[in-house]
């Protein structure tokens, strides 16, 4: 079985730019999660989707949406790139909720 | 509110020495309790996981942890550590009474020693 695909692997942006994250989960895992790890941070939720439907949502700005597809895929977006946004950006699908997440390799994101 | 505390940013350890790696964890219902393992170069994986049943609870690599409700504590344990265990470890708490979102500790780096 594939395990989580996250593309691009590498995006380097400019402050103001938007972008556009992609995440495929593991065959028949419905539930879709996505996390922004920093050094000093550390893993920091940002959304949970399940069957198409966002279940929750982090203590992030407007500036950070995401969606589901009726396949599971999904996407993050972040308009308006700051500084700060910078970090490794993590994509995990489970069977559901409460189950084990399985992680993708993640998306590191450099904004200069 | 949830929250997750991990109190120590690294934990040192000889090889062959037990090993334990704290989290103390809080939440106004009932806990699912989770460690993960990030291994350089290898991304986040799932170590054990508690919801209910026994309080020691065995996962991946020999790793245990035990769940103690009366200090809110889900400490991570193995009896004899390898220098491969050398990785950041996060322990995650979720509200299993409120449909909540999931709370990740800050991390713990482990050393093991040589």
């Amino acid at each position: 079985k594939a395990g989580v695909t996250q593309t691009p692997r590498y995006l380097i942006k400019t402050r103001g730019q938007q972008v556009t994250l992609s995440c495929s989960p593991i065959s028949g895992h419905r539930s879709v999660s996505w996390y922004q790890q920093t050094p000093g941070q550390g893993l920091q939720f940002l959304f949970e989707y399940f069957s198409e439907t966002q279940r929750n949502k982090g203590n992030f700005p407007g500036r950070f949406s995401g969606r589901q597809f009726s396949n599971s895929r999904s996407e993050m977006n972040v308009s308006t790139l700051e500084l700060g946004d910078s970090a490794l950006y993590l994509c995990a699908s489970s069977t559901d909720s409460y189950e084990k997440l399985f992680f993708g390799s993640g998306t590191q994101l450099s904004v200069l | 509110a949830q929250s997750v505390a991990q109190p120590e940013d690294q934990v040192n350890v000889a090889e062959g020495n037990p090993l334990t790696v704290k989290c103390t964890y809080s939440v106004s219902g009932n806990p699912y309790l989770f460690w993960y393992v990030q291994y350089p170069n290898r991304g986040l994986q799932f170590l054990l996981k508690y919801i209910t049943g026994d309080n020691l609870v065995k996962g991946s690599y020999g790793f245990e942890a035990e769940f103690n409700k009366s200090q809110t504590s889900f400490h991570l344990k193995k009896p004899s550590a390898l220098v491969s265990d050398s990785a950041l470890y996060f322990c995650a708490v979720r509200d299993m009474n409120r449909d909540d979102k999931i709370i990740f500790g800050k991390g713990t780096r482990l050393h093991i020693l040589p």
